[in-house]
């Protein structure tokens, strides 16, 4: 089955503590991305990658980190959380790399205390 | 970053009515797109637009690709209670350094009563 498969789903922590949301898709898709939905703010793009190796600021990459060695994953790393990284995190992929067709994993949902 | 502005924020519709909702921005979009997001799931993709005026439908669902390349609107006919979710558009910029970006708006958040 076609999937991108996020984890941990949800995560309570502490500011400070480094975490790392891992994202792995099955689809063989060159372009990854990762979005934080926020009440009222809709979707807002962290980070991006369009091959491997290759990655690139969205509108708010502020405190977040993201890697991508192999095709198939892409993590996003929070080096030092704080309290308004509390948010649900989306991980997404697509085949095309400017159509904007994704396929969206379950959504993390973290709270930084 | 880019700014879309969705309309109306939320809609709170008796089930058979007709639902309309729109996504304006400031600047030029290449690419227009709308996706569905039921609750604790992720967004799932209802239609993608890729020209100036296009009009495109999928069952209930239709929307279209404005003609200033600024703006798309998208209605659902005939409302059942399972259209119960949050719509987003989402477009990409037009512009070279914008190449894989990929912006949403706000979210309409819709509730049907049976």
């Amino acid at each position: 089955e076609a999937q991108v498969t996020q984890n941990p789903r949800y995560l309570i922590t502490v500011t400070g503590k480094k975490l790392t949301v891992t994202c792995s898709q099955n689809m063989n898709h060159e372009y990854m991305s990762w979005y934080r939905q926020d009440p009222g703010l809709g979707l807002r793009q962290i980070y991006y990658s369009m091959n491997v190796e290759v990655t690139d600021k969205g509108d708010v990459p502020e405190g977040y980190k993201v890697s991508r060695k192999e095709k198939r994953n892409f993590p996003l790393i929070l080096e030092s959380p704080s309290p308004n990284q509390t948010s649900l995190y989306f991980c997404a992929s697509s085949s095309g790399t400017s159509t904007g067709e994704l396929f969206f994993g379950e959504g993390s949902r973290l709270t930084v205390l | 970053g880019q700014q879309l502005n969705q309309s109306p924020q939320s809609m709170f519709i008796q089930e058979g009515e007709d639902v309309s909702m729109n996504c304006t921005s400031s600047s030029i979009f290449n690419t227009w797109l709308w996706y569905k997001q039921d609750p604790g799931e992720g967004p799932v993709l209802l239609i993608a637009l890729y020209k100036a005026g296009e009009l495109t439908s999928n069952g209930r669902l239709t929307a279209q690709f404005g003609i200033t390349r600024k703006d798309s609107f998208l209605n659902i006919s005939a409302s059942i209670p399972s259209d119960v979710g949050i719509y987003f558009c989402a477009g990409t910029p037009a512009g070279g350094t914008s190449y894989g970006k990929l912006t949403f708006g706000q979210g309409t958040i819709l509730t049907v009563h049976p």
